[in-house]
């Protein structure tokens, strides 16, 4: 079953946070979070194997809480660079196939 | 440099007409997979395969056919049967044992 993102859309200014939300309706065993920018192939940003860990690089992180089948992905003042679509994929407890979400389109003007 | 190579990247076909999307990887992955994305729908998996000589059904497996003879090449054929064929197409890779998936850049297909 597909994870759930949230928000569907965002538009922010430049140096602004956002925060995307991945949601699951069963246990999580790991999320991964992705990146595509228009017209180009997802490339992969992180992946979290544990509950309640949390991981980042340069200003992008994310955390995993695995009570809440649910997982973060925090986006600190934002750069012009960050704008495209985030998918976060699930991947469950018995079933080795990633499942991705519907995407965040994140959009940062100047 | 190492990579995935899809094409064409764009593609035209009439109603009806059988379709193959064409998947090569240099990586020496051993798992190989098709996704289909439309607005609004993420990704959806529609084939994958782990070994060669065999694959396994994704969840939008209907009106698609996939082989894996070779570990490097992974075709995608778009059968008749598929009654909402007009996509964007992903194909990716994944060594065994690793989580990263790398993508190719994807092929439009447009059924008129």
């Amino acid at each position: 079953q597909q994870p759930v993102q949230s928000p569907q859309a965002v538009i922010l200014r430049e140096g602004e946070d956002a925060v995307i939300n991945c949601s699951s309706s069963k246990a999580l065993y790991s999320v991964h979070w992705y990146r595509q920018k228009h017209g180009e192939a997802p490339v992969f940003l992180m992946i979290l194997l544990k509950g309640g860990e949390q991981k980042g690089h340069d200003k992008i992180s994310a955390s995993f809480n695995e009570k809440k089948q649910q997982s973060s992905l925090y986006l600190t003042a934002s750069q012009l660079s960050y704008s495209g679509t985030y998918f976060c994929g699930t991947e469950n407890f018995g079933n080795e196939k990633l499942t991705f979400g519907t995407g965040t389109r994140l959009t940062i003007i100047p | 440099d190492g990579g995935i190579t899809q094409s064409p990247k764009y593609l035209f076909r009439k109603e009806g007409q059988n379709v193959t999307l064409s998947c090569e990887q240099n990586l020496n992955h051993d798992a190989m997979y098709w996704y289909r994305q439309d607005p609004g729908q993420g990704l959806r998996l529609i084939y994958y395969s782990q070994i060669v000589n065999d694959f396994q059904k994704g969840d939008i497996a209907e009106g698609y056919s996939v082989s894996r003879e070779k570990k490097e090449s992974f075709p995608l054929t778009v059968t008749s049967a598929q009654k909402n064929p007009t996509a964007f197409y992903l194909c990716a890779s994944q060594l065994r044992g690793a989580n990263v998936l790398t993508f190719g850049a994807g092929s439009r297909l447009t059924v008129l």
